[in-house]
């Protein structure tokens, strides 16, 4: 079965400074990977998602990750952080089903990013 | 850009009471699927559905939850008997086989509260 693994559950970064969450995750096949941002009561925005093309993708607002294979990892990077990023970040893999033929998107436990003045 | 449309965006509901929450996929879109947030925590998969029936399930969709499609455009989630413990925030979600499933596309979500 797939599976991600969020490995902070809150990061802290100053304005203008570097953003870096970290996800790992865990198939049986080439999987498709995504980011999604959810800002405080808000519903779930795709940031970028990765399927199986370029490794290194870029969405919007900035922010890209990285599909490595060798280290099962697909971290979620912005040069600069804004006030405005600071939300709730879900790393999400899709998971197949060979009997039914359906998918279905399997979450990470989320990254709170605070960006401080 | 089509969306995935919720409605109500908040729903208040006494404990044991019945409610809908409804969805109107993309209209292309042929897999629909609900999830679910309880407030602080990860995002659930309920129940997938294509071609009129429920094709995967969680253990979390029991007896007290199920899925419709009645018209052809919307999509709803019944909860028959409500608990405390459904307060959360229920996601509907739509994707298409012809784009390879590589995306699935969320609705702003309805923000079930249960008193």
């Amino acid at each position: 079965a797939q599976s991600v693994t969020q490995l902070d559950s809150h990061v802290s970064v100053s304005e203008g400074t570097p953003v870096l969450l970290r996800c790992n995750y865990s198939s049986s096949y080439s999987p498709s990977l995504f980011w999604y941002v959810q800002h405080p009561n808000k519903g779930l925005q795709l940031l970028l998602k990765y399927t199986s093309a370029a490794t290194l993708v870029k969405g919007i607002n900035g922010f890209e990750a990285e599909f490595k294979k060798s280290e099962t990892s697909f971290h979620l990077t912005k040069p600069s952080a804004h006030m405005s990023d600071a939300a709730e970040y879900f790393c999400v893999v899709s998971d197949v089903s060979f009997t039914s033929g359906t998918y279905k998107y399997i979450f990470g436990t989320g990254t709170r990013l605070k960006v401080l003045a | 850009e089509p969306e995935v449309t919720q409605t109500p965006s908040h729903q208040v509901t006494q404990m044991g009471q019945e409610v809908i929450l409804r969805c109107v996929p993309i209209s292309n879109h042929l897999y629909f699927y609900w999830y679910r947030q309880i407030l602080g925590q990860k995002v659930e998969f309920l129940v997938s559905f294509y071609n009129n029936e429920i094709s995967e399930k969680s253990e979390i969709f029991d007896d007290q939850f199920s899925v419709e499609r009645p018209d052809g455009s919307n999509f709803t989630l019944k909860i028959r008997s409500t608990k405390l413990e459904d307060s959360a925030m229920y996601f509907c979600a739509s994707s298409s086989p012809y784009q390879g499933h590589t995306e699935a596309f969320f609705g702003q979500g309805t923000r079930l509260t249960v008193v």
